[in-house]
Parts: C-alpha cells; structure tokens; sequence
C-alpha cells in the first residue's frame, strides 16, 4: 500500500524560505501529489498539487523528484500566517484512493 | 461566494444516540467526501460520493452512514455503532472524477460524547 511520511516538526524564522519535505516511495504512477494547510479548528486549505513537473503559484512551489518518491513544499518567504500543519497527500487520478501523510507543524518565529 | 458549509460547529452526542452531521456544497461539485480527524492526528476517510444515488467506503466506514439523494448534500450519521465518535468531521469537495484537482474542505463539525 502506498504510504506517505513527514517530519512532525519544522521552524522556521520569518521572511526566511522554508522547505517541507514528503516522501511517498510507493506512489503510483497516477497518482497526484496535493499539499493542504491546516490552522487549529479549520477545514484544510489547498495550497499546491503536481504530477512530474514542479509547480509553482502564488502561495508556494512545489519541487518534485525525477523518481517522484518525494516532494519538497517550498515557501518562499515564511510568515507569521504561514505557521499551520501541513499535509502531504496522493490523490489517485480517478479521486477514489487517498494516501495522508500524517503533517508537519510548521512554527515561524517572529 | 461559493463553498461547503457544515453544520452544526459543535455537536454532542448521547450513548445510543444518532446524530446527523450536515455537508452542503453550492460549487456544483460532483464528489463530495467525509474525513474524521482525531487530536493532533491526519485525516482518515470516511465515506465519499462522486455521483447522486451512489457512494463508497472509505478506510473507517464502521458506524457510520451516508446518503446522497442531492447533488449539493451529503449528510453523515454517526450511529450507535461507532463506540469512538468523538473527532473533529470533515466535509470536502472534487469537481469532477478526478484527482487533478484542488479539494475543497468545510469547516468541520466537533463532535463529542456526553
């Protein structure tokens, strides 16, 4: 089964860049990489999604590995609004098998 | 503006008892999914429905129930059956069969026991 891990934790320092990392070493080759962001007691929010190519909007950029057995979530320059739990998820092609990596908090010091 | 809306925010839930959480969607998605998510845990998926009149388990369907009779609703109930209920309930969205898209979550629904 495929199966995605992630660092707990991460900190950052303001207006610094930040990289979370995800590896997901069993994805298949239909599979969607999605990145969402969680702040306490909210519904996730999209953040960025990509196949093979890296992806870049106006939120962050997503680095993915020739191999594509991991995925790098890029911002830019942190702030204080970015501190939330990122999650790192394979969304089949067909939207019918999820695989949750299990989050990273992310703490940005001021 | 467009979105999912849950309701309630906060909901409890005596031994023995039904409850219904309530997922609509104005987005004229076609899937539409529920999630649970436990204390300081990821999701874990529920039940989904990517067409009217037809859904499918998830990973913890155990419990709980669904139905999808319209294309923007997609009500949960957690059943007698579900020993655990207490989570935070999630409801999201697809526009289409496909997971090259972005899902779009709602606020979630906080159920506890009493």
């Amino acid at each position: 089964d495929a199966k995605t891990t992630q660092p707990n934790s991460m900190e950052s320092n303001e207006e610094e860049p930040v990289h979370l990392p995800c590896n997901h070493s069993t994805i298949s080759g239909t599979d969607y990489i999605h990145w969402y962001r969680q702040l306490p007691s909210q519904g996730p929010e999209y953040v960025i999604h990509g196949l093979t190519s890296n992806v870049n909007n106006r939120m962050a950029s997503l680095a993915i590995a020739e191999d594509r057995k991991s995925s790098t979530l890029i911002l830019h320059r942190a702030t204080l609004r970015d501190a939330a739990v990122y999650y790192c998820i394979l969304i089949d092609n067909y939207g019918q098998n999820f695989v949750f990596g299990p989050g990273t908090r992310l703490s940005v010091l001021p | 503006d467009g979105g999912i809306t849950q309701s309630p925010k906060y909901l409890f839930r005596k031994e023995g008892q039904n409850v219904t959480l309530s997922c609509e969607q104005n987005l004229n998605h076609d899937a539409m999914y529920w999630y649970r998510q436990d204390p300081g845990q990821g999701l874990r998926l529920i039940y989904y429905s990517q067409i009217v009149n037809d859904f499918q388990k998830g990973d913890i369907a155990e419990g709980y129930s669904v139905s999808r009779e319209k294309k923007e609703s997609f009500p949960l109930t957690v059943t007698s059956a579900q020993k655990n209920p207490t989570a935070f309930y999630l409801c999201a969205s697809l526009p289409g069969r496909w997971g090259n898209q972005p899902q779009h979550f709602g606020d979630g629904t906080r159920l506890s026991i009493l």
